[in-house]
């Protein structure tokens, strides 16, 4: 069984405050990462899939890092709102295998 | 819209009594998986299917059982021998199963299933 831990498992901040959080994954046979937001009363949505080894996604507020080589991907969203409060999961693909989740992140935003 | 669609939202039933989650997609996507959730944890695959009328198990799928004899539809029963059915039930379907894991996860919003 894979090992995917996601740190911290919850988390409180301010309206306008910049925050980051880490998926921590196996490094060797790896395939992608993936991102998903999961917004209370509705379905997790995919953020986004990185595949290469120092590949930078963004989205908005919202931008991921990947390194493959230490095993980990940081999501970072810039001057957090309170719609971006969510529970926040990685999950990782490596050969031969399916899509191992992470534990998820809850972020709260305080208006 | 498309989208992937789970019912009932909520489910009770009495413990030894078999119970069907529905869930039905009209994205066209050929691979369907059921997850669960329990406090605390990750999610973890059941059940998936790559194509119709072709299915696997997935890292906990004692207990369960599943058929996919249309693309539209992947009914999950939980079985009276799931030791512990009380969970949340999420289903997901991609537009393939692609080696690379590049194709991303749609999902449904879940059934919450009680069992006492």
């Amino acid at each position: 069984i894979l090992n995917v831990e996601q740190s911290p498992q919850s988390l409180h901040v301010q309206e306008g405050d910049s925050t980051n959080f880490t998926c921590s994954f196996p490094s060797s046979n790896f395939y992608a990462l993936h991102w998903y937001r999961w917004e209370t009363a509705k379905s997790p949505e995919a953020l986004f899939v990185m595949t290469l080894n120092g590949d930078e996604k963004k989205k908005g507020r919202i931008s991921a890092t990947l390194n493959t080589k230490e095993g980990y991907s940081y999501l970072y969203i810039k001057g957090s709102q309170p719609e971006d409060s969510a529970t926040y999961l990685c999950a990782f693909y490596n050969a031969g295998n399916m899509l191992t989740f992470g534990g998820g992140t809850r972020l709260m935003v305080k208006p | 819209d498309g989208g992937i669609t789970q019912s009932p939202k909520y489910l009770f039933r009495k413990e030894g009594q078999n119970v069907t989650l529905s869930c039905e997609q009209n994205l066209n996507h050929d691979a369907m998986y059921w997850y669960r959730q329990d406090p605390g944890q990750g999610l973890r695959l059941i059940y998936y299917s790559q194509i119709v009328n072709d299915f696997q198990k997935g890292d906990i799928a004692e207990g369960y059982s599943v058929s996919r004899e249309k693309k539209e539809s992947f009914p999950l029963t939980v079985t009276s021998a799931q030791k512990n059915p009380t969970a949340f039930y999420l289903c997901a379907s991609s537009k393939s199963m692609d080696v690379w894991g590049i194709s991303p996860l749609h999902f449904g919003n879940g059934t919450r299933l009680t069992v006492t």
